[in-house]
């Protein structure tokens, strides 16, 4: 079954305390992406990846890392998290195709729940 | 700034009713429009997505949705709604410039349809 993973479904940790929100998809997708979503705000992109070892910043980078080691994994790290990280957290993926903005749909993951105390 | 506004943050319709959600964008170049669900606890369920051609687009579960360039609009519709529609749903836009994968999305309308 084509699907995108993501681990943990929740997740409450302290303040300053590492954390890594683990991505995988089994689609052969190049493009990746991370969102969080918050009430009033909706989806708001944090980082993506056009292929490995390629990523850039989306909207919201602030205080999180990314790493495209591998096609499918596409880890979410916040080193130090904070009480403002808490949100909903979504991992995606596409089919890169040929065109200029991409015009394929993207695939989500079930979803993050992380609460930073 | 390149957006998408929903303008309801709720709509409420009878089974059985027509049902419209609401969506408007302002981005440059040509769009690329998506609509996405997303029911409880679950993440987003791709809906339909318009790219170019013809103006109604059909999707998943009966819904379809009509592009109109005039008014910048990007509506969903579905001629009888089911209480199994209930959900939040999710419009979005594909950009040009920036993160070419990026998806602009708006705040999203909760559907509630009551038997």
């Amino acid at each position: 079954e084509a699907q995108v993973t993501q681990n943990p479904r929740y997740l409450i940790t302290v303040t300053g305390k590492k954390l890594t929100v683990t991505c995988s998809q089994n689609m052969n997708h190049e493009y990746m992406s991370w969102y969080r979503q918050d009430p009033g705000l909706g989806l708001r992109q944090i980082y993506y990846s056009m292929n490995v070892e390629v990523t850039d910043k989306g909207d919201v980078p602030e205080g999180y890392k990314v790493s495209r080691k591998e096609k499918r994994n596409f880890p979410l790290i916040l080193e130090s998290p904070s009480p403002n990280q808490t949100s909903l957290y979504f991992c995606a993926s596409s089919f890169r195709g040929d065109r200029y903005p991409l015009n394929t749909e993207a695939f989500f993951g079930q979803g993050t729940r992380l609460t930073v105390v | 700034a390149q957006s998408v506004a929903q303008p309801e943050d709720q709509v409420n319709v009878a089974e059985g009713n027509p049902l419209t959600v609401k969506c408007t964008y302002s981005v440059s170049g040509n769009p690329y429009l998506f609509w996405y669900v997303q029911y409880p606890n679950r993440g987003l369920q791709f809906l339909l997505k318009y790219i170019t051609g013809d103006n109604l687009v059909k999707g998943s579960y009966g819904f379809e949705a009509e592009f109109n360039k005039s008014q910048t609009s990007f509506h969903l519709k579905k001629p009888s709604a089911l209480v199994s529609d209930s959900a939040l749903y999710f419009c979005a836009v594909r950009p040009w410039g920036g993160s070419q994968g990026n998806l602009i999305f708006g705040k999203g309308t909760k559907l509630s349809v009551k038997p």
